[in-house]
């Protein structure tokens, strides 16, 4: 399989549930990306990782939690949502410091 | 702060027809620009990457030219299809080496049949 991959594509959950969102890149890319899409908004960058150290936290709330093991794999732990928080989470990777990245599908997220 | 601005929000046009979308963004200084396409519920894929020290890239019908003095790009559409109907989002890079994407709205384009 090739490209970015993200699962799962559809997630509903209640506020008081925990989840991970996974992706996984098969680029050979040492950077990853976590964004939040919200209808009528940019996109928003919410976590930066490069060479599995995160670079960059866009004042995100803790009740999301990224996790880089490797630089192939990233995830988005979640827990105590809000229903403002449903929105479409796209992972992306990248060569470090040439701002061109690749998307994966994304995850939509209710929360109910 | 970086912004960037895509408009219109939407358009709708005829199948066969010529378009132009615009973007412009607040600092000239970039490394580079992107275009991406990005079907209902989907992810991205990226269209054209223009350097800063480039002027244009074109891709089969997609032409991207970049004035980076005036802050402004735009994704040139050649007899458009009904295929091309999505949202087209543009993402420029702030120069020194950041990986972070500064994205717009998108303008959401419906080619009619």
């Amino acid at each position: 399989e090739t490209g970015v991959t993200q699962t799962p594509r559809h997630l509903v959950m209640g506020m008081t549930n925990k989840k991970s969102l996974k992706c996984e890149q098969h680029l050979g890319h040492n950077a990853m990306y976590w964004y939040k899409q919200s209808a009528k908004k940019p996109l928003e960058l919410m976590f930066v990782y490069s060479l599995e150290e995160r670079v960059e936290n866009n004042s995100v709330p803790s009740r999301f939690s990224p996790e880089c093991p490797n630089s192939s794999h990233l995830f988005l732990h979640l827990h105590t949502l809000q229903p403002e928080d449903s929105a479409l989470y796209l992972c992306a990777s990248g060569p470090r410091y040439v701002g061109e990245q690749y998307f994966g599908p994304g995850t939509r997220l209710t929360v109910t | 702060k970086q912004e960037v601005t895509q408009i219109p929000a939407a358009l709708s046009v005829p199948e066969g027809e010529n378009l132009v979308l615009n973007c412009s963004f607040t600092d000239s200084a970039i490394y580079n620009l992107q275009w991406f396409r990005q079907d209902p519920g989907k992810g991205l894929t990226s269209l054209l990457l223009i350097q800063s020290s480039q002027r244009e890239q074109t891709s089969g019908r997609l032409n991207a030219s970049l004035d980076k003095s005036s802050g402004r790009s735009t994704l040139y559409i050649a007899a458009s299809q009904p295929g091309d109907s999505a949202t087209y989002l543009c993402a420029v890079t702030t120069q020194g080496g950041s990986e972070k994407l500064v994205f717009g709205k998108g303008t959401k384009l419906t080619v009619n049949p």
